[in-house]
């Protein structure tokens, strides 16, 4: 199984940096995602990691460590529009299942 | 590529009914559908795995009687919530996943059903 900690709230000045840290344990590693969710609507892929090292996507870029067991989620020049709830997802191995963290709700105030 | 459907997006129901929900794989075959649940202001929680043309698999706490999966076919997938009661009350959300769904586009939602049961 798997086990997905991330903080449950961050807030953050419009046009500033945010940093969204996952750790996870799991039985079988197949990647890592990151999803963000506005109020009462379905997931939206941000980004996906399988191997060690950051991918950076615009504004958002996301990070692995696999050895440590630990991602972040990086969100710059924050916008208005950027305040939602960041998901960490983690794939497993054997099933392709995702498993989710319980969510980062991040408040970008002006 | 990769348009998922999914309906209704809202539903109230009485106590005792039962509701369909749909998901439609628009542009490609969906061999593997996931249903998750999400309550409010938590996360996605799996329901159900399920394979075209086979029974779906279920989570630990999930009843299968209650929640009916369909997977007839490649591209529609449905859920049966059967006598719902409120604390059925949730945001289901469907998740197709392609045979070969290339890994770095993620996994597609439907846009999700807020179900409400009075």
């Amino acid at each position: 199984g798997q086990n997905i900690d991330q903080p449950t709230e961050m807030t953050a000045t419009e046009g500033a940096i945010v940093q969204i840290n996952c750790t996870y344990q799991t039985s079988g590693f197949n990647g890592l995602f990151w999803y963000q969710q506005h109020a009462g609507e379905a997931p939206t892929f941000l980004s996906y990691n399988v191997l060690d090292g950051l991918e950076e996507k615009g504004r958002f870029s996301s990070f692995l460590s696999r050895s440590k067991g630990y991602s972040y989620l990086l969100l710059k020049e924050l916008q208005m529009k950027d305040s939602a709830s960041y998901l960490c997802a983690v794939r497993d191995r054997n099933d392709y299942k995702l498993s989710f963290g319980a969510g980062t709700t991040v408040t970008v105030r002006a | 590529g990769a348009v998922v459907s999914q309906h209704p997006s809202r539903v109230i129901c009485k106590s005792g009914t039962s509701v369909k929900i749909e998901c439609r794989s628009l542009d490609f075959q969906a061999t593997t559908m996931f249903w998750y649940r999400q309550f409010p202001k938590q996360s996605l929680m799996l329901m159900a795995t399920s394979n075209e043309g086979s029974k779906a698999t279920y989570e630990q706490g999930v009843e299968k009687d209650k929640f009916l999966i369909n997977h007839a076919s490649l591209t529609l997938s449905t859920l049966t919530v059967t006598s719902a009661h409120p604390e059925d009350s949730s945001f289901y959300i469907c998740s197709p996943l392609a045979s070969s769904q290339g890994e770095h586009y993620g996994y597609t939602f439907g846009s999700g059903t807020r179900l409400t049961v009075v």
